[in-house]
């Protein structure tokens, strides 16, 4: 099965700061790629899909990249309201594994 | 309004069963994929299972393959999970999720879980 890897695994940055995390999958998923946000007591939410695609409604603040094996999230400009961990997905195929995750908060 | 709600967790012994049921509202049902994805909480999020819209097709993580069976009633626009000889590792907040769009696997809204905790 593919594994998928997430670095960092937590960060601290301040507001305003331009944040990039990075997920990489052992093997090549093409643009089969989703992110998601989960703050601190809250179910999960999309942010991106098929790599670099922003789901309606989320803040264009956020950002994705990539292709194959090595993907992007980035942030362009770190609000408080985005505390949360950070998931990839990769559902080329089953099984559809996420990432650790990425804690991210205020510095 | 899109709406998942799940029900069915609770506390069961090691080597017990239950079912997880999730009610689903605000969208056409049948021509979606729908998941399970599960959290220990404080910890990552581990995706279960996958069933087709219309075919049915059925996918497992290998940790749970052969234990867990995943269903649909698409008259009931209900989503099933059902767990058997059940383990402690299993004790999770298990959520249902919806694919992003038909024909996607993607997903696209969680629901907000029902716990399941494996004890004696």
């Amino acid at each position: 099965d593919i594994q998928m890897t997430q670095s960092p695994s937590s960060l601290s940055a301040s507001v305003g700061d331009r944040v990039t995390i990075t997920c990489r999958a052992s093997q090549g998923i093409s643009n089969y790629l989703a992110w998601y946000q989960q703050r601190p007591g809250r179910v999960p939410k999309l942010l991106i899909y098929a790599a670099s695609t922003l789901q309606s409604g989320v803040s264009t603040r956020f950002s994705g990249s990539g292709s194959g094996t090595d993907f992007t999230l980035t942030i362009s400009s770190l609000q408080p309201e985005d505390v949360a961990t950070y998931y990839c997905q990769k559902y080329n195929s089953a099984p559809h594994t996420f990432g650790p995750g990425t804690k991210v908060d205020i510095k | 309004e899109v709406q998942l709600l799940e029900s069915g967790g609770g506390l069961v012994q090691p080597g017990g069963s239950l079912r997880l049921s999730c009610a689903a509202s605000g969208f056409t049902f049948s021509t979606y994929a729908m998941s399970w994805v599960r959290q220990v909480p404080g910890k990552g999020l581990d995706w279960v299972s996958i069933i087709s819209g219309s075919s049915g097709n059925t996918y497992y993580a290998d940790s749970v393959k052969g234990r867990f069976t995943i269903s649909r009633d698409n008259s009931k626009n209900t989503l099933y999970l059902q767990m058997s000889s059940l383990r402690a590792e299993d004790t999770a907040v298990y959520y249902c999720a919806k694919g992003r769009e038909t024909g996607t696997t993607n997903i696209g809204y969680w629901g907000q879980g029902t716990l399941v905790t494996v004890s004696s």
